[in-house]
């Protein structure tokens, strides 16, 4: 089993709709997530960290489930601009991070 | 700041050649980091430097592949020989910490035939 995996996609949504990603990690000793947002043919960029208690920046929400081991993205009212791959980032115990393969989101006119 | 330069941002070679592929990273940034992506196995870590000094070399594949950062300003990447399977993007990124606050290159795209 993979320590972080993601469901690649793509998930095709029309503009306005709300998409929801999550992200599965196998060691439950894990300690910081983020998620990271990659445009096509371009380099990763911090989109936000995941706190424990949840966290929004504008229409993106974070979430951490420690219990099931997963952490999701949500996005509400999408754009065209938010077609992207966002990838899913965990810090393991051994303080090293763990990127997972993203998941490609496609908004739609 | 211009960000973490990277140099080139395309690179076709042929099997066997040495390639360098070339990293600035943002001033004032202790960590440099130097990552391969993939379509089947994403990014992954290469090698990374604190204060010019490699401190974890572990995920570089194997002996072709060697990197240097001779002061805070510049770090390289070289392999030598190249063979097919190397193509891919390799990202340099730079950070004031070994775990947050990352700033990636805009990547080198390499293709080797």
């Amino acid at each position: 089993r993979k320590e972080v995996e993601q469901d690649p996609g793509p998930f095709n949504v029309p503009e306005g709709a709300t998409v929801a990603f999550n992200c599965t990690y196998s060691n439950s000793a894990s300690q910081s997530f983020f998620w990271y947002r990659q445009d096509c043919r371009k380099e990763p960029k911090l989109l936000m960290s995941v706190y424990s208690s949840g966290n929004e920046d504008g229409r993106f929400t974070a979430q951490l489930n420690r219990a099931s081991q997963y952490i999701s993205l949500l996005i509400r009212d999408s754009k065209l601009s938010d077609s992207a791959t966002y990838l899913c980032v965990v810090i393991n115990v051994n303080r090293k991070l763990i990127w997972g393969l993203g998941t490609s989101l496609a908004v739609n006119p | 700041d211009a960000g973490v330069i990277q140099s080139p941002r395309h690179e076709v070679t042929e099997m066997g050649q040495e390639v360098t592929l070339r990293c600035k990273p943002i001033s004032g940034h202790d960590y440099l980091f130097w990552y391969r992506q993939t379509m089947m196995r994403g990014l992954e870590l290469l090698i990374y430097f604190n204060n010019n000094v490699p401190i974890d070399d572990s995920g570089m594949p194997e002996d072709r592949f060697s990197a240097k950062m001779p002061n805070a300003s510049f770090s390289t990447l070289k392999i030598q020989p190249s063979e097919p399977r190397d193509s891919a993007v390799y990202f340099c990124a730079s950070s004031p910490d070994s775990l947050y606050g990352y700033t990636f290159g805009s990547g080198t795209r390499l293709t080797v035939v």
